[in-house]
């Protein structure tokens, strides 16, 4: 069956060390991965984009590496900032399935001054 | 201006209720979705409309009955409610089935006693 997973164990991190956070997806072949910020008590906000035949994708802090080998996206943030503490979703998207989103059950990351 | 709304934010019930929650959507979207996130904090997709017909139905129980009087709103009621009903429900909308980015109201918190 088809599976995401990311790590459920919270990251926390020093302000101004890169976050690295991994989303490994089994049984699919997704034409896109987006990635989603969820802060608590709101609902998912769209960061990224990745393509299939993209390896990399870029917005100031944030970096998308997406390998279709490995089945697997890595989620960067750089200079992290406490701002940046929230759980990061991750959502392979499969061609066939119109524009169902299938998330990850998200990483928490917890940026301390 | 709220780009997609819910109301209300939380609703506290016995079992075997009847209850609605409302989404409105003013970004002039054609699809909108309604997902569940349980207390693990996994989203899971319900139902997808575009233009008022239904795209998606991911074996919901029927006691779960989406309403879009208008592409601006989808409604969702739930008939004889159950413990396990208690979680947050997201709606959603994005500009069609295609479009890859998706907009999230902020929940309603939905508790059942």
């Amino acid at each position: 069956s088809q599976k995401i997973e990311q790590n459920s164990e919270a990251l926390n991190i020093q302000e101004g060390k890169t976050a690295t956070l991994t989303c490994n997806y089994t049984n699919y072949s997704p034409a896109y991965l987006q990635w989603y910020r969820q802060d608590p008590g709101r609902g998912p906000v769209f960061l990224l984009l990745i393509r299939e035949n993209e390896k990399e994708k870029r917005k100031e802090r944030l970096k998308v590496t997406f390998d279709t080998t490995l089945k697997q996206s890595l989620f960067h943030i750089t200079a992290s900032q406490p701002a940046d503490s929230a759980t990061y979703l991750c959502a392979p998207r499969v061609k066939a399935a119109g524009n169902k989103l299938t998330f990850g059950g998200g990483t928490r990351v917890l940026v301390k001054p | 201006d709220t780009a997609v709304s819910q109301t209300p934010k939380y609703l506290v019930t016995q079992m075997g209720n009847d209850k609605s929650i409302k989404c409105e959507q003013n970004l002039g979207h054609d699809t909108m979705y309604w997902y569940k996130q349980d207390s693990k904090k996994f989203l899971k997709i319900m139902f997808s409309y575009n233009n008022k017909e239904l795209i998606i139905n991911e074996t919901v129980p029927n006691r779960f009955s989406p309403k879009s009087p208008d592409k601006a709103h989808l409604n969702l009621h739930i008939n004889s409610l159950e413990l396990g009903d208690s979680a947050v429900y997201f709606c959603a909308s994005s500009q069609g089935l295609v479009t890859d980015t998706q907009y999230f109201g902020p929940g309603t918190r939905l508790t059942v006693l």
